[in-house]
């Protein structure tokens, strides 16, 4: 069976500061991976999207970044956290292919102060 | 823009009563529309609707998609406290996931 892993589970950091979160998907190949944020009483806002090693897609502009460096790996870079930053993070992953669900990891809780 | 508008926002209901939860959506290349239950923590999978007019039925969790309409709903009947949650929808294309804002359910005992 499949598994997503996500660390660390909860991060307090100043503003100003690098972020580095990852995602880990076990028992599959070649999946879709996702970033999405949810801000305090918010719906999901997706980030990136990736289908394959290398390949990023990012639907909102931010100072934030992804990377894709292993086929089942999947980071979520800032190089200086906002205080906007704050949120849940969470990676999911879905089987390539049209009709399949999504599944989130765990999530990250950040709190940038 | 994809587009997903769930109703009501919130509602709060007693333990025994059925709750009926709306998701409508406007979206390029509709491949699926799926339904999760929110509990303070990452969302879990309830449902993948892809045909019209089939209901889906898990327990005391039922759905239907109406594509014509372009509208599902989430039917929970027997309500338990155990059911008090975000209910989020989300209608996907090809790679991506739209989600609606979510409701929140309050069963109270």
């Amino acid at each position: 069976s499949q598994t997503i892993h996500q660390w660390p589970a909860t991060l307090v950091q100043p503003v100003g500061s690098p972020l580095s979160l990852e995602c880990t998907v076990e028992g599959t190949s070649n999946p879709n991976l996702y970033w999405y944020r949810q801000a305090a009483g918010r719906g999901l806002q997706l980030l990136f999207y990736s289908v394959g090693i290398g390949q990023i897609s990012s639907e909102v502009p931010q100072n934030l970044s992804a990377s894709r460096p292993q086929d089942r790996q999947f980071i979520l870079s800032s190089k200086k956290l906002l205080l906007s930053d704050s949120g849940f993070y969470l990676c999911a992953w879905r089987k390539t292919g049209t009709y399949y669900e999504q599944y989130f990891g765990p999530g990250t809780r950040l709190t940038v102060t | 823009e994809d587009k997903v508008v769930q109703s009501p926002l919130s509602l709060v209901v007693h333990e025994g009563d059925t709750v009926t939860l709306n998701c409508s959506y406007e979206v390029t290349n509709f491949r699926s529309l799926l339904w999760y239950k929110q509990e303070k923590k990452a969302p879990t999978f309830l449902f993948m609707l892809t045909s019209s007019g089939i209901e889906k039925k898990s327990g005391r969790l039922s759905s239907i998609l109406d594509k014509k309409e372009l509208f599902s709903i989430l039917n929970i009947t027997a309500t338990q406290t155990g059911d008090s949650a975000v209910y989020l929808c989300a209608v996907t294309n090809d790679y991506k996931l739209s989600f609606g804002a979510g409701t929140t359910v309050t069963v109270r005992a």
